[in-house]
């Protein structure tokens, strides 16, 4: 059970280049969330998926798009990249609640350097 | 909308001290509240939860309670190691909306030997 991955762990891009950030779960959840942290701003969240087939803006969208391959694949994509977008992004995924509280498991993070 | 205000830090303590990080919502209906800590180079991982309130998480030696009156939830250890050094993050999640949480900023701990 090898719960939220993320791949890669580390990039460097040059400004205008694009990428997709790869994230898979197996702990069938239903939710899945991508979020940017950058140091003194806490985590914000880009883009999330309640299901497979849906996903819908978060705080911090711009620049930035998601699919939701099924219910285990996550991807973010970055059309073309920019020094703004400098940062750690993590990967996430919870269970709709069920009466179990609805925490989120996160994966290791991608860090990621625009030039 | 949804709010997490948590202790500004950073918070440098010696082994063995008290430790208390603050953390107060504004949330809508009845959240779960939630502890997350990151270690170096880690992503977040849940340390404790509460479900209603006056419930109590707790977990490593940590605590916190589920305060409604107070709309608060501070976590506390009686005596802290050089290994608890981390970020911790004070979030909530509404039980509804797809299961998105809402974050604090995040408190650094230092802890020395």
């Amino acid at each position: 059970n090898a719960g939220v991955t993320q791949t890669p762990k580390f990039q460097v891009l040059k400004t205008g280049q694009s990428m997709t950030l790869q994230c898979a779960q197996d702990m069938n959840h239903n939710s899945m969330y991508w979020y940017r942290q950058d140091p003194g701003m806490g985590l914000r969240l880009i883009y999330y998926s309640a299901s497979e087939g849906t996903t819908d803006k978060g705080e911090v969208p711009n620049g930035y798009n998601v699919s939701r391959l099924n219910k285990r694949e996550f991807s973010l994509r970055l059309e073309s990249a920019a020094p703004s977008q400098t940062s750690v992004y993590f990967c996430a995924s919870s269970a709709i609640w069920t009466g179990e509280g609805g925490e989120q498991f996160f994966g290791p993070g991608t860090r990621l350097t625009v030039l | 909308g949804n709010s997490v205000t948590q202790m500004e830090g950073p918070v440098t303590l010696s082994e063995e001290a008290f430790l208390t990080i603050n953390c107060t919502y504004t949330a809508t209906g009845y959240p779960s509240l939630f502890w997350y800590v990151q270690y170096p180079g880690e992503g977040l991982q849940l340390l404790l939860k509460a479900t209603k309130a006056d419930d109590k998480g707790s977990n490593k030696g940590f605590e916190a309670t589920y305060r409604k009156e107070t709309t608060s939830f501070h976590l506390e250890k009686g005596s802290v190691q050089v290994s608890d050094s981390a970020v911790y993050f004070c979030a909530l999640s509404d039980n509804t909306n797809a299961g998105k949480s809402t974050f604090g900023d995040g408190t650094t701990l230092t802890v020395k030997p």
